[in-house]
């Protein structure tokens, strides 16, 4: 069965602080994995990420994958209380019909106090 | 506005009522996803359409639960004799498959059944 597992369920944090997020997965058929924040609404797009190693980066927020170990992380350095929301980690599988389809983890909750 | 859009925001219905809601993709886009989301949870995957054929649906789908999307435009996704257990948050997505785009999720339906 296809499972994606993030750390931790959630997390409290301090304006400033640096957080590292992770999410492990085990899917037949991986295509890309993707990370994603919600508050309160839809989700909205964070990073994709195909190959290993390579790191994404967009403003604070910067993400790498490891194909060989099954993992990703999402770092976040000096947040800020606009950076409170839930981060979720999706598998997108490859081949057939189940293509482009997401698996989601359980997602993490993160707090930013000021 | 261009954007997923689903209707309506809310619904609250009483034990045994059908429901029906709707979802309009982005207008260009061949691939369209209905997802469930509880409390404390990741979005989990429900169905999904490319242009008007329906690829696969969860085996977690009760056959209460039916989805349309004639003409491979909007999609509409009905539950039949609603349970308490029904409640959640009814995320719709829309992609153009192989462009290796992500998906972009609509504000989502939130259905309380009492």
């Amino acid at each position: 069965e296809d499972k994606v597992v993030q750390s931790p369920l959630s997390l409290v944090v301090h304006e400033g602080d640096t957080v590292t997020l992770n999410c492990s997965y085990e899917v037949t058929n991986f295509r890309s994995l993707l990370w994603y924040k919600q508050e309160k609404k839809a989700p909205t797009f964070l990073f994709m990420l195909t190959s290993s190693g390579i790191e994404k980066k967009s403003g604070r927020l910067s993400s790498i994958l490891d194909k060989k170990e099954l993992f990703s992380i999402l770092n976040i350095t000096a947040t800020q209380t606009g950076d409170s929301a839930v981060y979720l980690c999706a598998v997108e599988h490859a081949g057939g019909t189940s293509y482009g389809k997401l698996t989601f983890g359980q997602g993490t909750i993160l707090t930013v106090h000021p | 506005d261009t954007g997923v859009s689903q209707n309506p925001r809310h619904k609250i219905t009483k034990r045994g009522q059908n429901v029906t809601f709707r979802c309009d993709p982005i207008s260009e886009h061949n691939r369209l996803y209905w997802y469930r989301q509880t409390l404390g949870q990741g979005p989990e995957f429900l169905t999904y359409f490319q242009n008007e054929a329906q690829l696969e649906k969860s085996r977690l789908l009760s056959d209460r639960f039916s989805a349309e999307r004639p003409k491979g435009s909007f999609s509409t996704l009905e539950i039949q004799r609603t349970e308490q257990g029904d409640s959640a948050m009814y995320l719709c997505a829309s992609s153009l498959v192989g462009t290796g785009a992500e998906a972009f999720f609509g504000q989502g339906t939130r259905l309380t059944v009492v």
